[in-house]
């Protein structure tokens, strides 16, 4: 089945620091990325949307200068959060699939930022 | 805004019991979508229910949908204490999903 790898699993960041996370199709090329935030004890909430070759689409209200994304391959996406602060810190999930196999999530990654 | 909204929002039942989550939504659907979360982690397709069905089964989960009331449910018989987790209801096409809230659900061993 597909498979989607998302690394780091956890990071701790300090105030003002940029963190890269990566989302990988294994098995699969992914012409769409998707890239949601979770707060504890919350639902996810869709941030953006990662399209191969071109720009991603941000949600409202979602910073695209903050929370840069690359999807320079079929394989891979990139989240960077850029100049952390505390109140980015959060559950970063992406998911990824072709329209006709449907989508898989990555396994999270946890952001702290100190 | 959130598209789906379940309840109870917490759940704790005994090892073996029946779960039974609802999740109610605002606008029509083409389909409605099941994920379990476990601690920390990602999420899991259960199940996908599409508007023209009622109802749907998959091993130990059964899955309701009522689009006059624009309604589902998830039903996890025989619990077992691997069950505990979160589980969300979403709803729109796969290239936006609107998840619900989520329901923590307990099972005791």
């Amino acid at each position: 089945g597909a498979v989607v790898s998302q690394h780091p699993s956890w990071v701790i960041c300090k105030s003002g620091t940029s963190v890269k996370i990566e989302c990988r199709s294994l098995d699969f090329q992914a012409t769409t990325m998707f890239w949601y935030r979770q707060f504890p004890k919350q639902s996810l909430m869709l941030m953006a949307t990662s399209n191969e070759g071109s720009k991603a689409t941000y949600e409202q209200g979602v910073e695209k200068d903050k929370f840069l994304i690359n999807h320079a391959s079929l394989t891979l996406s990139t989240l960077t959060v850029t100049s952390a602060h505390p109140e980015d810190s959060s559950f970063y999930i992406c998911s990824a699939g072709t329209g006709w196999r449907g989508y898989t999530f990555g396994s999270g990654t946890r952001l702290t930022v100190v | 805004s959130q598209q789906g909204e379940e309840d109870p929002q917490a759940l704790s039942i005994q090892e073996g019991e029946n779960a039974t989550m609802n999740c109610s939504y605002k606008t029509s659907i083409n389909n409605l979508q099941w994920y379990r979360q476990n601690s920390g982690r990602g999420l899991v397709h259960l199940i996908l229910i599409r508007s023209n069905e009622r109802e749907k089964h998959s091993g130990r989960l059964r899955v309701t949908l009522d689009t006059s009331k624009k309604s589902s449910s998830l039903l996890i018989t025989a619990s077992r204490a691997a069950d505990t987790a979160s589980y969300f209801c979403a709803t729109g096409p796969n290239s936006k999903l609107t998840f619900g809230k989520g329901i923590t659900l307990s099972v005791r061993p």
